[in-house]
């Protein structure tokens, strides 16, 4: 198993540039969500996903966008990125049901805006 | 939205110190989870906790649910200088709030003393 994947590592962007940050997992997991990490600020959630063709907003939504067209795959748009936005971006994916099981991050996305 | 204390901030180590930490919340939650983050990498699991007052182990790091189930704390033991990192507590509450969307502190930042 690959686990939690992300794509880029590193992205440097202009202010009013759009991209797309990419996420897949291959555990099956019906749960997927985004993060932020801003230094003293810990991790603060974007948008949330509890299953295809389900998302919804967490703590910070705004200028992002998100879809779940697949289990495997939930990708994070910034459509007019600002300097506001630089940040590590972490996707997480875990069972719907936190149960006995947990949450697993993928490796961080490092986004710059100038 | 609901809120996770987690302390201290940071702290300094020197090799062979035990260390501690703690999260805290005014409500109740139904799982404990924390994880450590080395720089440039995604949040690794280290200890689960499911059950109030359930203590586990995993090497040097142990781990409890308070009986309240509104704190948690994490101990190092004779810490070693690949300890230093970001430990972050998260939680799930009990009552699904937050859309059972984990909650997470805002880290304890081990360093080595010089």
């Amino acid at each position: 198993n690959a686990g939690v994947t992300q794509t880029p590592k590193f992205q440097v962007l202009k202010t009013g540039q759009s991209m797309t940050l990419q996420c897949a997992q291959d555990m099956n997991h019906e749960y997927m969500s985004w993060y932020r990490q801003d230094p003293g600020m810990g991790l603060r959630l974007i948008h949330y996903s509890v299953g295809a063709g389900i998302t919804d907003q967490g703590e910070v939504p705004n200028g992002y966008n998100v879809s779940r067209s697949t289990t495997e795959d939930f990708p994070l748009r910034l459509l007019s990125a600002a300097p506001s936005q630089t940040s590590v971006y972490f996707c997480a994916s875990r069972r719907r049901q936190l149960g006995t099981d947990t949450q697993y991050f993928g490796p961080g996305t490092r986004l710059t805006v100038l | 939205g609901q809120q996770l204390n987690q302390s201290p901030q940071s702290m300094f180590i020197q090799e062979g110190e035990d260390v501690s930490m703690n999260c805290t919340s005014s409500s109740i939650f139904n799982t404990w989870l924390w994880y450590k983050q080395d720089p440039g990498e995604g949040p690794v699991l280290l200890i689960a906790l499911y059950k109030a007052g359930e203590l586990t182990s995993n090497g040097r790091l142990t781990a409890q649910f308070g009986i309240t189930r509104k704190d948690s704390f994490l101990n190092i033991s004779a810490s070693i200088p690949s300890d230093v990192g970001i430990y972050f507590c998260a939680g799930q509450l009990s009552d699904g709030g937050s859309q059972g969307n984990l909650i997470f502190g805002k880290g304890t930042k081990l360093s080595v003393k010089p």
